[in-house]
């Protein structure tokens, strides 16, 4: 079974700073691992998915993340926070075979100015 | 690239009364799809997995007689809410695998209020 945990539901980083959103995954095969926006109301957005390949993953937006197997974690980061960037993101597992998410509980992400 | 278009964005309803919600693939065909459900301020759920075709397969929890779903054809899955319920209110949020390399495109979710 797969399970993702994600920590802090609220983060708040001044414009400009360090973003860094924790995710740690639960796998009982290699995982695949993806990050998602979600603007209010709105579907959500793919930032970046791991399959397999390498293990840092850069996506859209300037953010990136690293698979790290051996401390089961895929953290999100973005070196400067964008007032744009102020959203909810999940983290998700797939196992790829059954072609089904497991996401996490989101976290909120506060830009302040 | 892909694009999966849900409509209704937003419904309001009387209790009592069905609700569906569409999910089309626009540009590809999408032989499987999914269907979402959020609560505020909490995670997605996935509630089933629609098959083009075949009946769709539902999480444990989820009523298939009251989430009644039809994947007809490979651009359109329709998700019906029947006798919906105040405690149905929710965004639902539909999916579909568009590429081999584990890509996935979300519809932009539909916004269910029964009152």
């Amino acid at each position: 079974a797969q399970s993702v945990t994600q920590l802090g539901s609220h983060v708040s980083v001044s414009e400009g700073a360090l973003v860094l959103l924790r995710c740690n995954y639960s796998s009982s095969v290699p995982p695949y691992l993806f990050w998602y926006v979600q603007y209010p109301n709105q579907g959500l957005q793919l930032l970046l998915k791991y399959t397999s390949a390498a293990t840092l993953v850069k996506g859209i937006n300037g953010f990136e993340a690293e698979f790290k197997k051996s401390e089961t974690s895929f953290h999100l980061t973005k070196p400067s926070a964008h007032m744009s960037d102020a959203a909810e993101y999940f983290c998700a597992v797939s196992d790829g075979a059954g072609n089904q998410f497991y996401f996490g509980t989101g976290t909120s992400l506060t830009v302040i100015p | 690239g892909a694009v999966v278009s849900q409509h209704p964005s937003r419904v309001i309803c009387k209790s009592g009364t069905s609700v569906k919600i569409e999910c089309r693939s626009l540009d590809f065909q999408a032989t499987t799809m999914f269907w979402y459900r959020q609560f505020p301020k909490q995670s997605l759920m996935l509630m089933a997995t629609s098959n083009e075709g075949s009946k769709a397969t539902y999480e444990q929890g989820v009523e298939k007689d009251k989430f009644l779903i039809n994947h007809a054809s490979l651009t359109l899955s329709t998700l019906t809410v029947t006798s919906a319920h105040p405690e149905d209110s929710s965004f639902y949020i539909c999916s579909a695998q568009t590429d081999g390399n584990y890509g996935y495109t979300f519809g932009s979710g539909t916004r269910l209020t029964v009152v």
